[in-house]
């Protein structure tokens, strides 16, 4: 069965520079999360989409922003990056019905040196 | 903030039943509990979810009490494949989606 799709899978950046990760959903599904994960840390929600919409803001510093297109796809856009941004980014998808699961892509580790 | 309190880790002899608790004792009445997994290096992956009565699936099962105040996942026969941070959260309808608010986790450990 198809699954969450994240690209890249890793991503090395300098401090200051930019970085955009993508995340493929489940064909069908219309609801996109990103999570972020610091080193020994639990996911953290950052936000959602829903039919291409923002559905809902974590904590999402401002320094990010993102956006899902009309093919579902969604890219979480990263600037200024800081040390502390070094951390895995979850993609998760889900279709229809509010309490359906969540599936989770296998993630990007971003390092910022 | 996560709403829910598990044990920081818990360890199970492989082909026992473990018992995973988890207290929420806030939870509203139209929250569901939902439990996720994650292995190591991977991303977080569905277990089961309820809301008032037991849950069964392939996976585990799932014990609500009476008050909702707390429940337990049940896995049936612990192999070693089940070693992962197992996280109960309570889910909330945020202002326009439904949230997973992943707290601390219990790390199970199964012992060969």
């Amino acid at each position: 069965a198809a699954g969450v799709i994240q690209s890249p899978r890793h991503l090395i950046k300098e401090k200051r520079e930019t970085a955009t990760l993508k995340c493929y959903p489940i064909p069908r599904h219309d609801t996109v999360y990103w999570y972020q994960q610091g080193p020994g840390q639990d996911p953290q929600f950052l936000i959602s989409f829903y039919e291409k919409m923002q559905s809902d803001k974590g904590s999402i510093p401002d320094r990010f922003s993102a956006q899902q297109f009309s093919d579902y796809h969604s890219e979480l856009n990263m600037s200024s990056l800081e040390l502390g941004d070094s951390a895995l980014y979850f993609c998760a998808s889900k279709m229809g019905g509010i309490y359906n699961e969540q599936f989770f892509g296998p993630g990007t580790r971003l390092t910022v040196l | 903030d996560a709403k829910t309190t598990q044990p920081n880790s818990m360890e199970s002899n492989e082909e026992e039943p473990v018992h995973l608790p988890c207290n929420h004792s806030t939870i509203s009445g139209t929250d569901y509990i939902h439990w996720y997994r994650q292995l190591p290096s991977q991303g977080p992956e569905y277990v089961i979810h309820g809301l008032t009565s037991n849950v069964n699936n392939r996976m585990a099962s799932l014990a609500i009490a009476e008050d909702r105040k707390s429940s337990t996942l049940i896995l049936h026969r612990a192999t070693l494949r089940d070693a992962a941070v197992y996280y109960c959260i309570e889910g909330y309808s945020g202002a326009g989606s439904y949230q997973l608010t992943f707290g601390k986790g219990t790390k199970l450990s199964v012992i060969p």
